[in-house]
């Protein structure tokens, strides 16, 4: 199975910041990796697919980068709707895996 | 618009069985590949089913043997057979949309999502 580990587990920043989230995967997965944001008792909702795609309708605040095993979600200039868990999950291979989320707080 | 509405979660006791069912709106649920994604109170989320635009599937090795995903296409409505269900099942469990363009699927509508809890 490919392990997905983000760091930090928590981040905590302030509005206007601008941040970013790693997620390692255990074994190279191209550019196959998407990201997620969560806010509590909500559905996920998808922000970035193959690595640095950003899905239609998202803030371009957001953006991807990486390939191989390195990925990064980054923020800018952080608003309060910012706030919130994100993970990312790999689709390059079964079983299909996600982090174990990173919380972005208000610091 | 993309709605999808879970239901049939609730209270069941280790041993016993449960059928969730994902209502479509804004898709059409034959010609699009649907999975269920579940995450346990306070948790990470946990892929456990898809089902393909072929009617191929894909089972976690957690649920394998336990769980059948399958469609209704007259109702535009994917459903979730769970049995034998273990207390670790307990999870609110998302209807989602997939989306196959790579070697698997990512996901870009989900439901509100259903609880689930497996106790005695």
């Amino acid at each position: 199975d490919i392990q997905m580990t983000q760091s930090p587990s928590t981040l905590s920043a302030s509005v206007g910041d601008r941040v970013a989230i790693t997620c390692r995967a255990s074994q190279t997965i191209s550019t196959w990796l998407a990201w997620y944001q969560q806010k509590p008792g909500k559905a996920p909702n998808l922000l970035i697919y193959k690595a640095s795609s950003l899905e239609s309708g998202v803030t371009s605040r957001f953006s991807g980068s990486g390939s191989g095993t390195e990925f990064t979600l980054t923020i800018s200039s952080l608003q309060p709707d910012d706030f919130a868990t994100y993970y990312c999950q790999q689709y390059n291979s079964y079983p299909i895996t996600f982090g174990q989320g990173t919380r972005l707080e208000i610091k | 618009e993309v709605q999808l509405v879970e239901s049939g979660g609730g209270l069941v006791q280790p041993g016993g069985s449960l059928r969730l069912s994902c209502a479509a709106s804004g898709l059409i649920v034959s010609s699009n590949s649907m999975s269920w994604v579940r995450q346990a109170p306070g948790k990470g989320l946990e892929c456990v089913s898809v089902i393909y635009g072929g009617d191929a599937t894909y089972y976690a090795d957690s649920v394998k043997g336990r769980f059948a995903i399958s469609r209704d296409n007259a109702k535009n409505t994917v459903w979730l057979q769970m049995n034998s269900l273990r207390a670790e099942d307990t999870a609110v469990y998302y209807c989602a949309r997939v989306i196959v363009a790579g070697p698997l699927p990512y996901f870009d509508n989900w439901g509100q999502g259903i609880l689930v809890t497996v106790s005695s």
